[in-house]
């Protein structure tokens, strides 16, 4: 079991640029999410999903569009960087979370750094 | 008011010390919680996970749920260095797609 995953590890964009961040769980978890987390400010949920096909907004989805195509992946694109999505990109997966919420909640990802210039 | 409130920190401490890191919510209908520990460069892990209020406990680590006082804890005994990491704290309510998280407590543990 490799859990969940991330592409890439770390990337440098210019300005407008665009670029897609994948997300891979091999536990068949319903529910996948994209989160961002900055110094000072945590990690702030911008977009989840609560089944293959289905996708819903979070706190902070304002520049980012989502897919969830396959169960297994979520993809969160970005159609024109800028510098203020600067951070660390995190998917998490997980099981229905409540109310039969279970020991294991939700699965974190390593990571992806991004960097706009 | 932010629904969940974790003081960032940071929080050093020597080796062997008892470890209190604390997190308040205004949200009376969350019954589900969690600690999570990040280390450097790394994804959150769930730590510990209490339902409703009470306490447990699971090698160093204490977890508790104070829902009267809108209030949980978790505490580390007998600290170590390895210990070092971001805690964050985390609540779900019933019937709820998302968890809400506190900003994390930085720890570092001293040898």
């Amino acid at each position: 079991n490799a859990g969940v995953t991330q592409t890439p590890k770390f990337r440098v964009l210019k300005t407008g640029q665009s670029m897609t961040l994948l997300c891979a769980q091999d536990m068949n978890h319903e529910y996948m999410y994209w989160y961002r987390q900055d110094p000072g400010m945590g990690l702030r949920l911008i977009h989840y999903s609560v089944g293959e096909g289905t996708t819903a907004k979070g706190e902070v989805p304002d520049g980012y569009n989502v897919s969830r195509l396959k169960k297994q992946n979520f993809l969160l694109g970005l159609e024109s960087a800028a510098p203020s999505q600067t951070s660390v990109y995190f998917c998490a997966s997980s099981y229905q979370l409540a109310p039969t919420a279970r020991a294991e909640t939700q699965y974190f990802g390593p990571g992806t750094r991004l960097l706009v210039l | 008011q932010k629904e969940v409130e974790q003081d960032p920190g940071p929080l050093s401490v020597p080796e062997g010390a008892i470890v209190s890191l604390n997190c308040t919510y205004s949200n009376s209908a969350f019954q589900y919680f969690m600690w999570y520990r990040q280390y450097s460069r790394k994804g959150p892990e769930l730590l510990m996970y209490t339902y409703s209020s009470g306490n447990k406990e699971d090698g160093r680590f204490t977890a508790q749920v104070d829902k009267s006082s809108k209030y949980i804890s978790l505490f580390i005994r007998d600290s170590q260095p390895s210990d070092s990491a971001t805690y964050l704290c985390a609540m779900v309510q019933g019937g709820s797609e998302k968890l809400v998280f506190g900003k994390g407590t930085k720890l570092t543990v001293n040898p």
